[in-house]
């Protein structure tokens, strides 16, 4: 599709196992983005990478999450030892412009993943 | 403001009706204010990205407004209809890149 894909769209795992999710943005586009969003609150940044450079993870909460995109084009997003915390919707986005120019750009998302850890 | 701030959190609008809510942001470094549109089991959807002091937007029924000067922007919907319903968020680009940092949402729902 022309849209950028996310899978799974529901996950569940029970506390202390890994999860991987994976985002496949829009073909061509440089930057990529995750965010987590927590029930009832806006989507916050967890990471960006432009191209397969992982440029800013300032956002990601403990060492136990952890992303890629070895190729940039794919990403996975990794969360080892899964607690509690850790559910919510995890959104990829996607934008085609260079760095320079971010601001302007709007970003395309995926439908997300719903992660729901027991 | 520090952050992104939206209110009201929540609407109820009964249809054919107009409304409009808010978004507050810092007003200094300013880079771009996005809004963008999320319904319930799809993908947030952009709107508008709003660049300029007094820039006014306008897609459909759906408009915006901005004032960078001091940290707020608008969104209108005039003659609401049920497809409306949705939750509504603004983000802003705290640095030159893109990394957006978003309000908790402004959740819209028309009534028939």
């Amino acid at each position: 599709g022309a849209g950028v894909s996310q899978s799974p769209r529901y996950k569940v795992a029970k506390r202390g196992q890994d999860v991987a999710l994976r985002c496949d943005p829009i073909s061509g586009h440089v930057s990529l983005f995750w965010y987590q969003q927590a029930l009832g609150q806006g989507p916050e940044f967890l990471t960006y990478f432009q191209n397969e450079a992982q440029l800013d993870k300032s956002g990601l909460p403990s060492d136990r999450f952890f992303a890629e995109r070895p190729e940039g084009s794919v990403s996975t997003l990794k969360i080892q030892r899964t607690q509690q915390e850790d559910s919510a919707v995890y959104l990829c986005a996607s934008s085609g412009t260079d760095r320079g120019r971010d601001s302007n750009q709007p970003q395309h998302f995926g439908d997300g993943t719903r992660l729901s850890i027991l | 403001i520090l952050n992104v701030e939206q209110s009201p959190q929540s609407l109820h609008v009964q249809e054919g009706d107009s409304t409009n809510f808010t978004c507050s942001f810092p007003s200094s470094n300013f880079y771009a204010l996005h809004w963008y549109r999320w319904e319930t089991a799809k993908s947030p959807e952009a709107l508008f990205v709003m660049t300029l002091n007094g820039d006014e937007k306008k897609k459909g029924r759906i408009s915006a407004t901005l004032n960078t000067k001091e940290g707020y922007s608008y969104l209108y919907i005039k003659g609401s209809q049920p497809e409306d319903s949705a939750t509504y968020l603004c983000a802003f680009p705290k640095a030159a890149g893109n990394k957006l940092t978003f309000g908790g949402g402004t959740r819209v729902l028309v009534k028939p």
